[in-house]
């Protein structure tokens, strides 16, 4: 596609529940990063991923977060029994192969825990 | 640890009147600063990579500059729609972005 696509682009879910949010990297993007975004802060960054390499997971805030990404390509970051304090905005970026390229977002997840 | 500091919080400005937004950084091995806009409920929106101290970048009404400390988004007679939050981002030497907390613009007609 033209951008980096997210889905969905609101999600409510009740607390203890296990969430899906899924990113689809612009075509030929290797790199590929989840931010977290909570109302007034910055951008908290979850997890990198380039090419084949072992993805860097070490912004991950606790095991309940996971993510993958199938074939270098679509992303899924998955939390799982959510808690209130899950609720942001979940954005994804990529990159093309230039370390030093603009990432470019998609329009983020935003994530409601009820 | 990389540390990103957007000053100030909050801007309002009336239309046609000039200001600056600060991104102040610690960060060993800086390899790039970028500026982004974010709009709300929007992604952020890339604006303009700096490498090097000194370097000045340009795109209408936005000038972006970079020294060894900190970099400036002047912003020169602005018009409502340049109303967002502008986050600027360090990245050292390897891959990870680190965002400031962003300087929310409101620009009165």
């Amino acid at each position: 596609g033209a951008g980096v696509s997210q889905s969905p682009s609101n999600k409510v879910t009740e607390k203890g529940k296990d969430v899906e949010l899924r990113c689809d990297p612009i075509s030929g993007h290797t790199a590929l990063y989840w931010y977290r975004q909570s109302l007034g802060q910055g951008l908290e960054f979850l997890i990198y991923f380039q090419g084949n390499s072992a993805p860097d997971k070490s912004g991950l805030p606790s095991d309940r977060f996971s993510a993958e990404r199938t074939g270098g390509s679509v992303s899924t970051l998955t939390i799982q029994r959510t808690q209130q304090e899950d609720s942001a905005v979940y954005l994804c970026a990529t990159r093309g192969g230039a370390a030093l390229t603009e990432a470019f977002f998609g329009q983020g997840t935003r994530l409601t825990v009820v | 640890e990389d540390q990103v500091t957007q000053s100030p919080e909050a801007l309002r400005l009336q239309e046609g009147e000039s200001s600056s937004l600060n991104c102040s950084y610690t960060v060993s091995g800086l390899r790039g600063l970028f500026w982004y806009r974010q709009d709300p409920g929007k992604g952020p929106e890339f604006l303009f990579t700096l490498y090097s101290a000194g370097e000045e970048k340009e795109k209408e009404r936005l000038k972006a500059t970079l020294t060894k400390k900190e970099s400036f988004l002047h912003i020169t007679a602005p018009k409502p729609e340049d109303s967002a939050t502008y986050l600027c981002a360090v990245q050292r030497n390897d891959y990870k972005l680190s965002f400031g907390a962003g300087t929310t613009v409101t620009v009165r007609a």
